[in-house]
Parts: C-alpha cells; sequence; structure tokens
C-alpha cells in the first residue's frame, strides 16, 4: 500500500526558513519513481514546486529556485523540501506525492499539512 | 514556463448532465496533460494522465482526449460525487503547471 505523510511546523515566522518531510511506505524511489511537493494557498490554485528521483535528478519551479531545496534520505523513505525566507504569501497547504517518469503524473498524494507564516 | 488556462472557471450541472471541461496550454504540450479532481479539505486525486489514459480505480464516465495545445475533460453523466474542483496539468517540461482549475457545482 503507498502512503506519503507530510510532517513539519504549522507556524513559522517570516523570514525563517520551512523544513518539510515527506515520509513514503510501499514503494521506493528509483530512476522510475520519485516524490514531488506542491501546494495549494487557501482557496486557490495548486502550484508544483519541485521534485526528485532516486538518480538525484531534481527540479525547481523557476519563481522559487533561489529558496528551494529538495533532497531524499533513502535509508529512511523520506524527502525533506526546505524553504527559505518564508513571507505570508508563503501560507499554503503543502502536499508531497508520487511521481511517475512516465508521463509525469502524480498518483498518490499526502493528506496535505497546512503552514502558516506569521509573525 | 508553460501557460495553461481552463474554461469555464467554474458551471452549474445537474446530476446525469454531461460535462466537457477545457484546457489550453501556451505552446504544445504534445499528449502531456493530466487531470486532477479535489474535493474540499482533501488532497488532488489523479483521474486521466497523458491525455486520455484513465487512472487505475478511476471510474469510466470520465475521458480525456485532446492534443499539442487543446485537451478536453469530459463525465458522461454526472454523478453526486463528481462535484468538485478539476485541475490539469502539464507534464511537457519542467516546471511542471497547473491550469487554475474548474469548479464543478450543483444547479
Amino acid at each position: 500500500q503507498v502512503t506519503l505523510k507530510e510532517s513539519g511546523p504549522v507556524l513559522v515566522k517570516p523570514t525563517e526558513t520551512l523544513t518539510l518531510t515527506c515520509t513514503v511506505s510501499g514503494f521506493s524511489l528509483s530512476a522510475r519513481v520519485g516524490v514531488t511537493w506542491i501546494r495549494q494557498p487557501p482557496g486557490k490554485a495548486l502550484e508544483w514546486l519541485a521534485h526528485i528521483f532516486s538518480n538525484d535528478e531534481k527540479s525547481y519551479t523557476t519563481s522559487l529556485k533561489s529558496r528551494l531545496a529538495i533532497s531524499q534520505d533513502t535509508s529512511k523513505s523520506q524527502v525533506v523540501l526546505t524553504m527559505t525566507n518564508m513571507d505570508p504569501v508563503d501560507t499554503a497547504t503543502y502536499y508531497c506525492a508520487r511521481i511517475l517518469e512516465d508521463g509525469d503524473c502524480f498518483d498518490y498524494w499526502g493528506q496535505g499539512t497546512l503552514v502558516t507564516v506569521s509573525s | 514556463d508553460i501557460q495553461m488556462t481552463q474554461s469555464p472557471s467554474s458551471l452549474s450541472a445537474s446530476v446525469g448532465d454531461r460535462v466537457t471541461i477545457t484546457c489550453r496550454a501556451s505552446q504544445s504540450i504534445r499528449n502531456y496533460l493530466n487531470w486532477y479532481q479535489q474535493k474540499p479539505g482533501k488532497a488532488p486525486k489523479l483521474l486521466i494522465y497523458l491525455a486520455s489514459s484513465l487512472q487505475s480505480g478511476i471510474p469510466s464516465r470520465f475521458s480525456g482526449s485532446g492534443s499539442a495545445t487543446y485537451f478536453t475533460l469530459t463525465i458522461s453523466s454526472l454523478q453526486p460525487e463528481d462535484f468538485a474542483t478539476y485541475y490539469c496539468q502539464q507534464s511537457y517540461s519542467t516546471p511542471f503547471t497547473f491550469g487554475p482549475g474548474t469548479k464543478v457545482g450543483i444547479k
């Protein structure tokens, strides 16, 4: 059974760094199966952030590339996303999802974690 | 970056109606187009991948078509559980991008 679960702080202050962890089970990262991060501000659309595959292939969204870093710890079946210099506009539900290299679609999703940026 | 648009942004329909949602890409994405359904407070669910392939477990009333820059998602007979927001997503090139969504409501 494939599952993904996000964990991290629910509240961060402006200028702080956000660290989110996605713990996966039921599959392993490979060259064809990776993990992606997507966020959704309250009441707004989905925004793709980044992805990683086991061969360390990484990609980031253009507008946030300088603030994002994605990494993997295969021994713990975890993928970590860090976002620096958080701002209130970064308040959103952050999802991790499994990405299949065939079609680059997101077939399994975590439940999401709401992160609020406020002083 | 490839821009995705959807129309309409919202619609009202009745149970049993045939519903079609349109998604357009700012450049050709061949058939690298995926569709997701999202209900309030829930994570999105993959419905269709590579423009027309039905994800496992998704009812056959959902279908997708299109290529290059024009795509459609059709629900052949709307069911009560289909009232939700639908997003298209291009996977032709990174950064991957989503459309703004189409909310399907009850008439």
